[in-house]
């Protein structure tokens, strides 16, 4: 219950395409949704995140869509370019405690 | 505005010595949170804490580590007596007082146990 599955593990994206991350979890007490986005050496940062009562939120090319009913959630890049090669984590916040995260995804833009 | 600190960036140690990893959480913040991450793996969830306080330790295995977060100064991870296994990135994360779920990490600590 308390597990976040992310899909793919690795997607590979020519540059100018739409790359897609998945998620899905079980917990219904879960009432946060971030998603970060982590380059070779660095630390995780927060890159857009949504709540449970809103389906889509949009900054820039980036895109959270979110299914309540489907418990699923997934991350949309837009014009994907060669500097969006990164690995890339969905995570859930159960209130009043940490982040669970998913086991992430290597996103390879391609140019 | 500073973001989160973490020191030292790479930590060697042999087997069976004490690693000492150490965070600054971003100025305002009073929570902090530490987690490990192996190659291939997501982060997994250590433990959390407030000044002063530890939160929720649940992460956190039963021997060996330990965590601390003073009134003053940076919060602290200890594993003493390492072993190859815990070869790891450790990341520090600290939210806001009003925005718990709101976490910044910090760039991590890298620890290589020969």
């Amino acid at each position: 219950q308390q597990q976040v599955k992310q899909s793919p593990q690795s997607l590979i994206v020519q540059k100018g395409g739409i790359s897609i991350i998945n998620c899905a979890y079980e917990n219904t007490a879960f009432d946060y949704f971030p998603w970060y986005q982590q380059f070779p050496g660095k630390g995780p940062a927060l890159l857009i995140a949504i709540r449970p009562d809103v389906s889509e939120k949009k900054e820039g090319r980036f895109t959270i869509s979110f299914n309540k009913s489907a418990k699923q959630f997934s991350l949309h890049i837009m014009d994907s370019q060669p500097g969006d090669s990164a690995t890339y984590f969905c995570a859930a916040n159960p209130p009043g405690t940490a982040l669970i995260f998913g086991k992430g995804t290597t996103l390879s833009v391609s140019s | 505005n500073a973001g989160v600190m973490q020191n030292p960036r790479h930590l060697v140690r042999r087997r069976g010595q004490e690693a000492r990893l150490r965070c600054s959480p971003m100025k305002g913040h009073s929570h902090v949170y530490w987690y490990r991450q192996l190659p291939e793996e997501g982060l997994k969830f250590m433990v959390y804490l407030q000044k002063e306080n530890i939160i929720d330790e649940s992460g956190m295995p039963k021997e060996r580590f330990s965590a601390e977060f003073p009134k003053e100064g940076p919060s602290i991870l200890r594993i003493q007596q390492v072993v190859r296994g815990d070869s790891a990135a450790y990341f520090c994360a600290s939210s806001p007082p009003l925005t718990l779920y709101e976490q910044y990490f910090g760039p991590g600590t890298r620890l290589t146990v020969t």
